[in-house]
């Protein structure tokens, strides 16, 4: 089993309805949850932290992580052409030698079409 | 400001040569983190810096890596003896470091490297 797995994609939807990623991790001691955007070609970037169980919005961007199932997923409103990407769920274990490392999913891409 | 920067963006090289590839991260952050990407896959953490020294370097696939950052700033990563198998974009992140479970790693554009 992987540390942390997503969806299988390419994921295609819409432009203007909701895409819905996710994500889970095998991990029990991971206490911090990053949604990175990765264009194709750039490097990731952050778009979405989340640390407690719940729900946290920015924006259109709607991250929600649950501990007990060991699952976090991010959903995106009115998803636009710009959105498409390819997006990284990652965990980070809050201690021990490992704190700090990020664990990658293998990332989900997204098209949003027109 | 200025961002992570990694250079050279691209790099070519032999099987067996030896390679160094280098990260300056962003001014202030004192943490420093090395991944590797390989096509259609996340990234893949190689080393963590707190500093000058390696505070986590499990993710090293073997002794032909090694990394250093002498001064607490820049790093550079050196591969001995590459293989046709190290062929990946190598990311630098860094961090400010005061909380490395939660601080955001901010990430260079990279460095893809090609062993013929």
């Amino acid at each position: 089993q992987k540390e942390v797995e997503q969806n299988s994609g390419p994921l295609s939807v819409p432009e203007g309805a909701i895409a819905s990623l996710n994500c889970t991790y095998s991990d029990r001691g991971s206490q911090s949850f990053f949604w990175y955007r990765q264009y194709s070609g750039k490097s990731p970037e952050l778009i979405m932290s989340i640390y407690s169980n719940g729900d946290k919005e920015d924006g259109r961007f709607t991250a929600q992580l649950n501990k007990a199932s060991q699952y976090v997923s991010l959903l995106i409103r009115d998803s636009q052409p710009s959105d498409s990407a390819t997006y990284l769920c990652a965990v980070s274990n809050a201690g021990g030698t490992s704190y700090g490392k990020l664990t990658f999913g293998q990332g989900t891409i997204l098209t949003v079409h027109p | 400001g200025a961002g992570v920067s990694q250079t050279p963006s691209n790099k070519v090289t032999e099987k067996g040569k030896y390679v160094e590839l280098r990260c300056d991260p962003i001014s202030g952050h004192t943490a420093l983190y090395w991944y590797r990407q390989s096509l259609g896959q996340g990234p893949e953490f190689l080393i963590y810096f707190q500093g000058t020294g390696a505070a986590d370097d499990s993710g090293l696939p073997n002794d032909r890596f090694f990394a250093v950052r002498p001064e607490g700033s820049v790093s550079t990563l050196k591969i001995q003896r590459t293989e046709r198998g190290d062929s990946a974009v190598y990311l630098c992140a860094s961090s400010f470091g005061t909380s490395p479970g939660t601080d955001t790693q901010y990430f260079g554009p990279g460095t893809r490297l090609t062993v013929l």
